[in-house]
Order: C-alpha cells, then sequence, then structure tokens
C-alpha cells in the first residue's frame, strides 16, 4: 500500500520561504508516476501547485510541471536517495496559508494523468504570519 | 476564480438521487479526462471517479461519472448521510499546462 507523509514548518513567517517534504513509501519515486502537491487555503477550494516526475537517472532532475500562477515562486524536486521529494515556495503572505498536500499521480498502460491522484498524504497546515 | 466552475452547493435526502455539475472549455474537460473527489472534513480527497467514468476499487456503484462535450457530472443514488462531503472534478488543462480543479461543491443530506 502506497503511504505519503508531508512533514515541515507549521508557521512561516511574511516574505520567508515554505519548504515541505513528503515522504514516500510503497512506491519508488522514481517509479513512472508523477508526484503532486496540492492546497486548500482555509474556507476554499483545493488548488493544484504542481508536480514532479523523476525516472531514475542520476543526471536528471525530473520533469516538472507548475501551476502558472505560483511557477515565480515554487519548486518541486526529488531526492532519490530518501525516497521523498519537497515543495519550496518563497516570497510567501497570509494567502499562501492553507492546508497543503503531496499526492501520486493515477497510471495506466504507461500513461499517467496527473489530475487523477490516488493516493494523498493527510495534509499539514502551514501558517503564515510573523 | 477557477476555470472549471461547479455549482457551490447541492442537497438531498437519504435515498434521493443527486447530480453535481462542472463546466469547462475546449483545454481542459473538452479534450481531457475527468477526475471527480471526495472530500472529508480533516482529512485527504479521496479519489471517486477516474477517466471520466472509471470508479477505483472500493468506491461504490451508487457513484458515476459522465462527460459530455465541455462539462461533466458526478451522480450520487441512494444518497446517504455519509455522503455529505464536498466535491470536486479536476482535468489536465493544455492551455495552462496544468491541472485545473473545480471550485468545489458542498452536499448536504438532509
Amino acid at each position: 500500500q502506497v503511504q505519503l507523509q508531508e512533514s515541515g514548518p507549521g508557521l512561516v513567517k511574511p516574505s520567508g520561504t515554505l519548504s515541505l517534504t513528503c515522504a514516500v513509501s510503497g512506491a519508488s519515486i522514481s517509479s513512472n508516476n508523477w508526484w503532486s502537491w496540492v492546497r486548500q487555503p482555509p474556507g476554499k477550494g483545493l488548488e493544484w501547485i504542481g508536480d514532479i516526475y523523476h525516472n531514475g537517472d542520476i543526471y536528471h532532475s525530473g520533469s516538472t510541471n507548475y501551476n502558472p500562477s505560483l511557477k515565480s515562486r515554487v519548486t518541486i524536486s526529488v531526492d532519490r536517495s530518501k525516497n521523498q521529494f519537497s515543495l519550496r515556495l518563497n516570497s510567501v503572505t497570509a494567502a499562501d496559508t492553507a492546508v497543503y498536500y503531496c499526492a501520486r499521480s493515477y497510471c495506466s498502460g504507461g500513461s499517467c494523468y496527473s489530475a487523477g491522484l490516488d493516493f494523498w498524504g493527510q495534509g499539514t497546515l502551514v501558517t503564515v504570519s510573523s | 476564480q477557477s476555470v472549471v466552475t461547479q455549482q457551490p452547493s447541492a442537497s438531498g435526502t437519504p435515498g434521493q438521487r443527486v447530480s453535481i455539475s462542472c463546466s469547462g472549455s475546449s483545454s481542459n474537460i473538452g479534450n481531457n479526462y475527468v477526475y471527480w473527489y471526495q472530500h472529508l472534513p480533516g482529512t485527504a480527497p479521496k479519489l471517486l471517479i477516474y477517466r471520466n467514468n472509471q470508479r477505483p476499487s472500493g468506491v461504490p456503484d451508487r457513484f458515476s461519472g459522465s462527460k459530455s462535450g465541455t462539462s461533466a457530472s458526478l451522480a450520487i443514488s441512494g444518497l446517504r448521510s455519509e455522503d455529505e462531503a464536498d466535491y470536486y472534478c479536476a482535468a489536465w488543462d493544455d492551455s495552462l499546462t496544468g491541472v485545473v480543479f473545480g471550485g468545489g461543491t458542498k452536499l448536504t443530506v438532509l
């Protein structure tokens, strides 16, 4: 059974950098999957942040897609040695306060579907406040 | 303002059939698969429907999905109290090169 677990600071200061990690068990981070970050601000709906694909090539950092509205501030990366992936969001404001989820995309027949997230972490609340 | 729109709320009584709609455009729903999620407060979203109308194992057949053109629908038959949740549709958007979620529909079981 695939399991994902988010971790990171629950409080970040305005203009600082939000950093979260998602530890993956039951699957390899270098398997044929895209690994995503999704967030939900208080009282609002789900927002896709971005995703990453890594094929295990040690000379390749992975392929990424980012939400255009966040692209200038977001970096998603993979740590193959720890079987985890990470999110960095810089220049944060109160609008970035949210529950952040990591998730895995559904794959079938050699194709993966970024909008089909079949396994999720339980989510972690990050508050941006001084 | 999401590029994929859903009705903010829906309601029904136990045993009824309710439908939740999702409207997009040719760059998302019209040209890509639609996915539906059930989200209960304090829990992770759960994939209910994938590739427009497929149910993951363990999802009751009371839940069904359909798509026509640039719109999609989630139908829940035999409504139960435990179905009370937020429901989101999602699709890949070719123009944005990313995933778009609908704004969500809050389902109330009266």
